[in-house]
């Protein structure tokens, strides 16, 4: 299985400051048919995963522009350029590549 | 509006079977792939497994293969989890996500399973 790989587990932060979560994946995420399947998702508490980012870098509709993803291969980053209280909660990424669909194991971003 | 509602979750000793169902609302149900998600109590998110859009195929991980069978009816709007041979491992909230290719646009609510005797 791929293994995804969060850092860091905990993101302390103060309001208005940017945040950054590293996922990291065992192989490459390139598939076949040449998209790179690499999705984040935030679950506030009592809630069900929200999906924010798709493809690496393309926002959901309804999403916070704040909210950014970007890089390839096995190295990506979730950034969110001003935190607001909102944003609390857990972030995952998610392969969608190779089976088994593969989680990170999530990030916790708390307000300081 | 999109909707996907779970259900048929409880508490059942090991061994033990249920059957889960997602009924889903506000689109074409038929034109795409689901997954059947657990989030482990205080721990992360675990693929089961996955259903294309006709049902003709379907995948599951390791650790559920032989026990779960997923499957769905179009005609009815709903996708389903049939859970056999239940362990204690096994409990957790289960959702259901829709898969528009590649990712996981929605979910459910989810449904609470406990295993235990």
């Amino acid at each position: 299985d791929v293994v995804m790989t969060q850092s860091p587990l905990s993101l302390p932060v103060t309001l208005g400051q940017p945040a950054s979560i590293s996922c990291r994946s065992s192989q490459s995420l390139v598939h076949r048919d040449g998209n790179t399947y690499l999705n984040w998702f935030q679950q506030r508490p009592g809630q069900s995963p929200r999906r924010l980012i798709y493809k690496v870098s393309n926002r959901d509709s309804g999403v916070p522009d704040r909210f950014s993803g970007s890089g390839s291969g096995t190295d990506f980053t979730l950034r969110i350029s001003r935190v607001e209280a909102e944003d609390v909660g857990i972030y995952y990424c998610l392969q969608g590549t190779h089976w088994p669909r593969t989680f990170g194991q999530g990030t916790k971003v708390e307000i300081k | 509006e999109v909707q996907l509602v779970e259900s048929g979750g409880g508490l059942v000793q090991p061994g033990g079977s249920l059957r889960l169902s997602c009924t889903a609302s506000g689109f074409t149900f038929s034109s795409y792939y689901f997954h059947w998600v657990r989030q482990d109590p205080g721990k992360g998110l675990v693929c089961l497994s996955r259903i294309n859009n006709d049902g003709s195929s379907t995948l599951y991980a390791d650790s559920v293969k032989g026990r779960f069978t997923i499957s769905r009816d179009n005609a009815k709007n709903t996708l389903y989890l049939q859970m056999n041979s239940l362990r204690v491992e096994d409990s957790g909230m289960y959702y259901c996500a829709r898969d528009p290719g590649g990712s996981w646009d929605h979910w459910g609510l989810g449904t609470l399973v406990t295993v235990s005797s």
